[in-house]
């Protein structure tokens, strides 16, 4: 059975510093993993997506990577600002099936 | 578009009550899917749809639950009798397709049920 682990589950960090947040995953077999974020009392938002083939995606100061073979995905945010703050989730996407396994997430505070 | 949207956004409702949640998925997108959010068990899907039939319910709780998608636009899922170990935040997620490589889905805001 497929299980997602985020560690830490809450993490605060100082304005301007780049950050590193973690996924493992249990099984490699897997077809896409995702982060999304999760604003307090929203829903949550795809930030990337990166396919089973891919080893990592960029989108402006976001990067993910994947290393499949170690059940490991990072999150690096640069250059962090307040606006950040927020509950990144990390998701796989098990292949043969149309669930998504979501980790609990990492509490994520950036001070001004 | 107006995204997903969800009604209520906040339910308070007493032990043994029906509640019914409600989902508007984005126009022209064909698979909707229901979760439930907890502290415990983090983000769970309960049910999908796709192209408004049932695909997988294997996510729903117990008999109690119920959900259905009587047109590409609405979607319900009822709890009846509420418990209080219901209370979460129940999501309504939709997706233009579902089953390729760079699918994604969207959510709506959420609802927070509380059963007292």
């Amino acid at each position: 059975k497929q299980e997602v682990t985020q560690i830490p589950a809450a993490l605060s960090v100082p304005e301007g510093e780049n950050l590193v947040l973690n996924c493992s995953f249990t099984d490699s077999a897997i077809y896409n993993l995702q982060w999304f974020r999760q604003d307090p009392g929203k829903g949550l938002t795809s930030l990337l997506l990166i396919q089973s083939s891919q080893r990592e995606q960029t989108s402006g100061r976001l990067n993910a990577s994947l290393d499949k073979s170690s059940g490991r995905s990072t999150l690096y945010i640069a250059a962090s600002q307040p606006g950040d703050s927020a509950t990144y989730l990390c998701a796989v996407r098990p292949i043969r099936d149309d669930k998504i396994i979501f980790g609990k997430g990492t509490r994520l505070h950036i001070l001004p | 578009d107006a995204g997903v949207i969800q009604s209520p956004r906040h339910e308070v409702t007493e032990m043994g009550q029906e509640v019914t949640l409600r989902c508007k998925p984005i126009s022209g997108h064909n698979s909707l899917f229901w979760y439930r959010q907890t502290m415990m068990r983090g983000l769970e899907l309960l049910i999908y749809f796709n192209n408004n039939v049932p695909i997988d319910d294997s996510g729903m709780p117990e008999d109690r639950f119920s959900a259905k998608m009587p047109n590409a636009s609405f979607s319900t899922l009822k709890i009846q009798p509420s418990e209080p170990r219901d209370s979460a935040v129940y999501f309504c997620a939709s997706s233009l397709k579902w089953g390729g490589p760079t699918d994604t889905q969207y959510f709506g805001p959420g609802t927070r049920l509380t059963v007292l």
